[in-house]
């Protein structure tokens, strides 16, 4: 299968910061989606972005395919950010996950 | 997320209980999945079925049985579970063969006593 690393595995925030979540992954896919699981495990769909760059308010996401690297930025980060961010990369009809970013922002 | 439905949303059984997880999806997709995730594990991929047909089982014990009658409905057949079983199980659709996202349910939490 293949392999996806995300980074770093833990991240603590001051509200209002900014940050970058970064997920690797080891082999050509055809889609790549960022999701944010909140505390009672909803995952939520952020983005979809095999390739190029999106932007959606305060998150933004950029995929490198040919680098086979994807980075999420988070801006002025709140509260509600909190929880864990997957990235999940697609072959074959088949979904490879990431360990996630457990992400903790402070008030 | 909508779209994706599961039920029950939690359910607590003990090991010698038969029961069911269901899964239906609105979004009109032809592949559906069975994921579950263990406290502080990633999510871990189950079952796959794409088309009504099983493309995936990554090694996942018999006492989990999936059955999946038609490309909106997905169900995940539990028996003589362990506790080390208890999880978020989650399950997603997607439209296999066209680069479209994937969309989750909001699982089922289960406790096996």
């Amino acid at each position: 299968g293949i392999q996806v690393e995300q980074s770093p595995p833990d991240l603590i925030l001051q509200e209002g910061a900014n940050s970058t979540l970064r997920c690797n992954f080891s082999d050509s896919v055809n889609n790549l989606q960022w999701f944010h699981q909140n505390p009672w495990g909803q995952l939520i769909n952020l983005f979809y972005i095999p390739s190029g760059t999106k932007q959606n308010g305060r998150l933004s996401a950029t995929t490198v395919a040919t680098e086979r690297y994807s980075l999420l930025y988070i801006s002025s980060s709140q509260t509600t950010d909190s929880g864990v961010y997957f990235c999940a990369v697609e072959r074959a009809v088949k979904f490879y996950f990431g360990s996630g970013t457990k992400l903790n922002v402070k008030p | 997320e909508t779209g994706v439905t599961q039920t029950p949303r939690h359910l607590v059984m003990g090991m010698t209980n038969k029961k069911s997880l269901k899964c239906e999806q609105h979004l009109g997709h032809n592949a559906m999945y069975w994921y579950k995730q263990s406290a502080k594990k990633p999510l871990e991929l189950m079952f796959v079925y794409s088309l009504e047909e099983r493309v995936e089982n990554n090694s996942v014990p018999s006492r989990f049985s999936p059955e999946c009658p038609n490309s909106s409905h997905l169900f995940l057949h539990l028996h003589t579970l362990q506790p080390e079983d208890s999880a978020l199980y989650l399950c997603a659709s997607s439209q296999a063969g066209v680069n479209q996202p994937q969309h989750f349910g909001d699982g089922t939490r289960l406790s096996i006593l």
